[in-house]
């Protein structure tokens, strides 16, 4: 299986603050790349697919970026209600798999 | 409105059996991959199976092969999965994820678009 690795695990920022996340897979898998928001007690919630592709909705603010084994998730300027854990999930082969999770907190 | 409601959680013991259903709304349920993806308490998500559109194509993850069986109908608008042979690892909240499978260029990707809310599944004796 292809493991997807992210980091930081956690993260401390400001509202206005830029911040990235890193997804790393252990293997190449072109762009099937997607990122997800989850927020405590809910459903993840889809923010960007095809590694760069915002879903309907989404904020602007949100991008991705990447390609072959090394990804990226952009928030430019946080707002309160980005603070939450976001996951990466490869789709370019089974088992489908997940980043283990990068928890972004107020500092 | 896109609704995807889930149902059939609880208490079970280790080796024990259990079928979570998943019952939507809102949308035309034949026309669309369905995934189930779960998450242990103060744990990541991990995807565990899925199904096409008519039923003819399943995945699943190694962990839960031989074990559990994802199902669907769609005469129902609802997708299963039955899970047999349940162990402590088991233990989870289980979504229902629909999957509108985005294609372009002669690649599919998969993408989960709605989510359930879920239902917890504790294997325990």
């Amino acid at each position: 299986a292809i493991q997807m690795t992210q980091s930081p695990s956690s993260l401390s920022a400001s509202v206005g603050d830029r911040v990235t996340i890193t997804c790393r897979a252990s293997q190449g898998i072109r762009n099937d790349l997607g990122w997800y928001q989850q927020k405590p007690g809910k459903a993840p919630k889809f923010l960007i697919y095809v590694a760069s592709s915002l879903q309907s909705g989404v904020p602007s603010r949100f991008s991705g970026s990447g390609s072959g084994t090394d990804f990226t998730l952009t928030i430019s300027s946080l707002q309160p209600e980005d603070f939450a854990t976001y996951y990466c999930l490869q789709d370019y082969n089974y088992p489908l798999t997940f980043g283990q999770g990068t928890k972004l907190e107020i500092k | 409105e896109v609704q995807l409601v889930e149902s059939g959680g609880g208490l079970v013991q280790p080796g024990g059996s259990l079928r979570v259903s998943c019952e939507v709304s809102g949308f035309t349920f034949s026309s669309y991959w369905m995934s189930w993806v779960r998450q242990a308490p103060g744990k990541g998500l991990e995807w565990v199976a899925n199904i096409k559109q008519d039923g003819s194509e399943k995945h699943y993850v190694d962990s839960v092969k031989g074990r559990f069986t994802i199902s669907r109908d769609n005469a129902k608008n609802s997708l299963y999965l039955q899970m047999n042979s349940l162990r402590a690892e088991d233990t989870a909240v289980y979504y229902c994820a629909r999957d509108p499978r985005y294609c372009t260029g002669g690649v599919c990707y998969t993408l989960f678009d709605y989510w359930g809310q879920g239902t917890l599944v504790t294997v325990s004796s």
